[in-house]
């Protein structure tokens, strides 16, 4: 079984400045992906990130990157410069080869400005 | 990535009754997935929606509560039975568009409230 955990249900940030979403998680996989969700009020479910679990580096789009630690199956998602657009849900995903998507609880962004 | 579209959009129902959501893609895909959301929770997988043949169901959903159709590559239906209040949700479709990841990408989602 995998399981991913999100310890933070809310967090807060002030607009331009940077603010770090904590996610772990757990598989006896050695061939797996991590993603990160945003789900604005809109409810539409948009891909943010995704990581390779066999790349060392970590992935960066634009404002968004992560830092994937394999050995503690921690995989945090940085927002640079945030906006008031960003604020949302944001969730963190696991999939293993032949398993299902596995979502944590997800973390509540408020961008204030 | 991939372009899905869902129908409708949200809905009011009355116990008892169905409703079918209606999930369209603009490329042709291999996997088709639907999932529920319920109030303040996170996404859980109903089902695999396999292109001709039965869907195939997580633990906790039977096909006698939530008929999946998957006619083609392209679209797939979510029936809703006999609805209570607790199948209030949002209830996504989502593709895997690249299976070289096997990234998902989802609908907007249906929001669905039964009274």
């Amino acid at each position: 079984a995998q399981t991913v955990t999100q310890s933070q249900p809310e967090m807060s940030v002030q607009e331009a400045e940077t603010v770090t979403l904590s996610c772990t998680y757990d598989t006896s996989e050695s061939d797996y992906y991590l993603f990160w969700y945003k789900q604005p009020p809109s409810r539409q479910m948009i891909l943010v990130i995704r990581q390779e679990a066999y790349k060392q580096q970590n992935a960066t789009e634009n404002r968004f990157s992560v830092n994937f630690q394999k050995a503690a199956k921690s995989f945090s998602l940085k927002i640079s410069d945030s906006q008031l657009g960003d604020a949302a849900m944001y969730f963190c995903a696991l999939y293993a080869s032949g398993s299902r998507l596995t979502f944590g609880e997800g973390t509540q962004l408020t961008v204030n400005p | 990535s991939a372009v899905i579209s869902q129908k409708p959009s949200r809905d009011i129902c009355q116990r008892g009754t169905s409703l079918t959501i209606q999930c369209q893609v603009d490329s042709q895909v291999t996997m088709m997935f639907w999932y529920r959301q319920q109030p303040g929770q996170s996404l859980t997988l109903i089902a695999t929606a396999n292109q001709g043949s039965e869907a195939t169901y997580e633990s906790g959903f039977v096909i006698d509560k939530f008929p999946i159709s998957r006619p083609n590559l392209t679209f797939s239906t979510l029936t809703v039975s006999n609805m209570s209040p607790e199948d209030s949700s949002i209830y996504l479709c989502s593709v895997e568009a690249d299976s070289s990841t096997d990234t998902q990408y989802f609908g907007p989602g249906t929001r669905l409230t039964v009274l």
